[in-house]
């Protein structure tokens, strides 16, 4: 499976856009990206999820570049509740699979 | 609507005792199930999937084993815990090529 570079730890200010980027230079063509974000002491919780087309629901927008070597988790409007780890995953479909899940990136949401 | 059940959420043992881990879904059939451990500061790292009554992939050797003895049932046992046993141990489902969803997780102190 294709692994994901995502940076350790990001900031972003209360109210503003918060984008988080993750590379995944060696995705194959079947491979869905999926974010997930964990808040301290919890279970991952299910953003996003996207082959090749941008995705927007109502707890974020993933934009996947053309090559589909890289993507962006785009939070509009970044909240205090959005101070989490964020991790980028890639996945073959269909059946049950090994999701790799690294250390993600540490996002905090200032006042 | 889907609901997944771990308990217990907080556990201490010591040393060379055993240990039973409990997981349940509700509301979906023939689900793939997984459990994963995620150490201090650490990515998650997959230690069992299992896509049916009584069949378990192992995806490292450990001192523990997994358990189905029904279909919405998923259990973690150790004969004898090592002080490396100790994590935060999540049990997720998935349905075909359905995002994985997780419980809130078991946080295991050996001492």
């Amino acid at each position: 499976d294709a692994k994901t570079t995502q940076p350790p730890s990001m900031d972003c200010a209360e109210g503003r856009a918060a984008n988080l980027p993750c590379n995944h230079s060696t995705i194959s063509g079947n491979e869905y990206v999926y974010w997930y974000r964990q808040i301290h002491s919890q279970g991952p919780q299910y953003i996003i999820h996207g082959l090749k087309n941008n995705e927007t629901n109502e707890m974020a927008s993933l934009i996947i570049t053309e090559d589909r070597k890289s993507s962006t988790l785009i939070l509009p409007h970044a909240t205090l509740r959005d101070t989490a780890v964020y991790y980028c995953i890639v996945r073959p479909p269909g059946g049950a699979n090994n999701l790799f899940f690294g250390t993600g990136t540490r996002l905090t949401v200032i006042p | 609507s889907q609901t997944i059940h771990q308990w217990p959420a907080t556990l201490v043992q010591p040393v060379g005792s055993p240990l039973s881990l409990e997981c349940t879904v509700e509301g979906t059939s023939n689900p793939n199930l997984y459990w994963y451990r995620q150490a201090a500061g650490r990515g998650l790292q997959l230690l069992f999937y299992s896509v049916g009554i009584g069949q378990i992939s192992s995806e490292v050797p450990q001192n523990l084993s997994a358990s189905r003895p029904q279909d919405r049932q998923f259990i973690l046992s150790s004969k004898k815990l090592l002080l490396s046993d100790s994590g935060f141990y999540l049990c997720a489902w998935s349905v075909s090529n359905s995002p994985l969803h997780f419980g809130n997780g078991t946080r295991l102190t050996v001492t």
